[in-house]
């Protein structure tokens, strides 16, 4: 099993839709979670933290779930700007510092 | 204004050159990382410094060797490039290791040929 796992897509939704991504972890050591955004031939960049308790950022809302081990990203009121790979990233310390990246899931949002 | 910058943004060469890619951050930060991403975009850790010093070496062949003069800089050469070694190679800054995010370059896009 693969230490964090996301479903790679290719989700296909017109704007104005609702988009929810799950990314689960293996590793019940994980300590921090987050969202980077990757636009296609560009860098990795920050989307949001994600918090214990939940946290929203306009249209972004993020969801830590340690119980089951997997973070969700809700985006609501696609935007054609939107469309770009969303990639989970988990930080733990397992005898040392691992920050692993999920694979990615491909967001294609359509007029 | 760049807070992670990477040179060269492009490198095409032959099989079994030596190549060198720098990677200067002013953000202050003290951990610095070299990521590979491959043809079909997964992105893998390759080695972490903080500090200066060595803190991750994931399983890279040892023709790949960082070198980090001070904090802000961690550089990384190639020797006997391989077909294999394609790919776009990211630099990397977090300040601290563990939780903080990370701030990556531009990419360099190495291909070999």
């Amino acid at each position: 099993r693969k230490e964090v796992e996301q479903d790679p897509g290719p989700f296909n939704v017109p704007e104005g839709a609702t988009v929810a991504f799950n990314c689960t972890y293996s590793n019940s050591a994980s300590q921090s979670f987050f969202w980077y955004r990757q636009d296609c031939r560009k860098e990795p960049k920050l989307l949001m933290s994600v918090y214990s308790s939940g946290n929203e950022d306009g249209r972004f809302t993020a969801q830590l779930n340690r119980a089951s081990q997997y973070i969700s990203l809700l985006i609501r009121d696609s935007k054609l700007s939107d469309s770009a790979t969303y990639l989970c990233v988990v930080n733990m310390v397992t005898g040392g510092f691992k920050t692993i990246f999920g694979a990615g899931t491909r967001l294609f949002v359509k007029a | 204004d760049t807070a992670v910058s990477q040179t060269p943004k492009y490198l095409v060469t032959q099989m079994g050159n030596d190549k060198s890619i720098k990677c200067e951050q002013n953000l202050g930060h003290d951990t610095m990382y070299w990521y590979k991403q491959d043809s079909k975009k997964f992105l893998k850790i390759m080695f972490s410094y903080n500090n200066k010093e060595l803190i991750i070496n994931e399983t890279v062949p040892n023709r790949f060797s960082p070198k980090s003069p001070d904090k802000a800089h961690l550089n990384l050469h190639i020797n006997s490039l391989e077909l294999g070694d394609s790919a776009v190679y990211f630099c990397a800054s977090s300040q601290d290791l563990g939780r903080a995010e990370a701030f990556f370059g531009q990419g360099t896009r190495l291909t070999v040929v």
